[in-house]
């Protein structure tokens, strides 16, 4: 199967400082991906989604300016957290997706967990 | 009103036994739906998909669609301890290409 990588897998910074995630699909081109939140038992919120070579969408309620994505190439999109605070503390995962890929060839990526101290 | 529902659990069912996994939805469009594996501290991974009404089965894994109860369900049969982990269900709203996840539902096989 496909593989979707991210880096690092945890991160911990102080408040008011920004931190970048990369997500990396190794073994395919990824048209498509996906970045999602998760909070302590609760499910995965879709943050926005991108497609390579184009501006984000973002689902409402998220701050664009906060959360900076960028999908330079088929294979890396990243995002940026800016100035964060404690509360963006959470279970960062990023999904890719193939151009001709449906929604079950959707990959996810392993996580990053940022802690903002 | 929650888009996708699930039980939070936990679930408990002792090892061998069968476990019923159960989600609603809101969307009548909704085309495609899907049920992810979750351990904790890991991202999702893909179990099954259905599109179609209907069972459909895969090992010891069986997808249940009722398009018209807007009810999808999951059946793990002959449970193993390393089942244990929460159990996301997955929706697609209509021509969307998103997925819109519920909260999941925490599953136990006892020894």
């Amino acid at each position: 199967g496909a593989v979707v990588s991210q880096h690092p897998s945890w991160v911990i910074c102080k408040s008011g400082t920004s931190v970048k995630i990369e997500c990396r699909s190794l073994d395919f081109q990824a048209t498509t991906m996906f970045w999602y939140r998760q909070f302590p038992k609760q499910s995965l919120m879709l943050m926005a989604t991108s497609n390579e070579g184009s501006k984000a969408t973002y689902e409402q309620g998220v701050e664009k300016d906060k959360f900076l994505i960028n999908h330079a190439s088929l294979t890396l999109s990243t995002l940026t957290v800016t100035s964060a605070h404690p509360e963006d503390s959470s279970f960062y995962i990023c999904s890719a997706r193939g151009l001709a890929g449906g929604l079950k060839e959707q990959y996810f990526g392993p996580g990053t967990r940022l802690t903002v101290t | 009103q929650k888009e996708v529902e699930q039980n939070s659990g936990p679930l408990s069912v002792p090892e061998g036994a069968i476990a019923s996994l159960n989600c609603t939805y809101s969307d009548r469009g909704s085309q495609s739906f899907f049920w992810y594996r979750q351990y904790s501290g890991k991202s999702p991974e893909l179990i099954m998909f259905i599109y179609s009404n209907g069972d459909k089965e895969d090992g010891r894994f069986t997808a249940q669609l009722n398009k018209a109860s807007q009810y999808v369900s999951l059946l793990i049969r002959d449970s193993q301890p390393s089942d244990s982990a929460t159990y996301l269900c997955a929706v697609s709203g209509g021509t969307a290409s998103k997925l819109t996840f519920g909260t999941g539902t925490r599953l136990q096989v006892t020894l």
